[in-house]
């Protein structure tokens, strides 16, 4: 079945530092891909979404491409604020099922 | 802004309690979730439901039973708390895939501590 994998946190970066958060799938088809963050005790947010191959989703600076040829959304942010801290979960579409099939989440801690 | 709601935000309850965790929708939405996460943070979904009087149980069996009586309204309810349900659940809803390609928005979660 479809899967999502992402790497595992947490990841500990200083304010302005590059960020990035690998995240690969399997699926059939042609799914969406998502990444969303947690903020400390608060529900998902859709943080950024692409629905086709070679889109870019972008959102608060934060960028994915979605790469078909190494079926890939990997998250980057050129420069990380202590506000980034949280919890980034990548997610794909299940086109058979109409579910999210989300990754395990990865932790950031960003430090002044 | 999406409009979906959780309350309690906290409940902290005896064992053997009965509890119904509240999820409601402003956005019309038919399809519906329930999340448990549990403290390593992964998702596991539960139950979901396609509309009214539509309901199905998720990946994880879960002891907890939901009812989708109105289309805003998707309440999940333990009829013994145990230990075991600590967690923190979370409710989403979604359009059709056509629409959104299944965006999934989500309330604020509620976390539940049965003692």
């Amino acid at each position: 079945g479809d899967s999502v994998t992402q790497m595992e946190g947490p990841v500990t970066l200083s304010e302005e530092a590059f960020l990035t958060i690998n995240c690969t799938y399997t699926a059939t088809g042609y799914p969406s891909l998502f990444w969303y963050v947690q903020y400390p005790g608060e529900g998902l947010q859709l943080l950024l979404k692409a629905t086709k191959a070679d889109d870019k989703g972008s959102n608060k600076g934060f960028e994915a491409t979605y790469r078909k040829e190494t079926t890939s959304f990997h998250l980057e942010k050129g420069s990380v604020q202590v506000s980034d801290s949280a919890v980034y979960f990548c997610a794909l579409s299940d086109q058979n099922t109409d579910k999210l099939i989300f990754g395990t989440g990865t932790r950031l801690q960003v430090f002044p | 802004e999406a409009d979906i709601y959780q309350t309690p935000r906290y409940l902290v309850i005896g064992t053997g309690k009965k509890i119904t965790l509240e999820c409601s929708q402003t956005m019309g939405h038919d399809k519906m979730y329930w999340y448990q996460q549990d403290p390593g943070m992964e998702l596991h979904l539960i139950h979901y439901s396609y509309g009214v009087n539509s309901t199905e149980k998720g990946d994880l069996s879960s002891e907890s039973t939901v009812s989708r009586i109105r289309t805003e309204h998707f309440p999940l309810t333990l009829e013994s708390a145990r230990p075991s349900h600590t967690s923190q659940y979370l409710c989403a809803s979604s359009e059709p895939r056509t629409v959104s390609y299944n965006e999934q928005f989500f309330g604020p979660g509620t976390r539940l501590t049965v003692l």
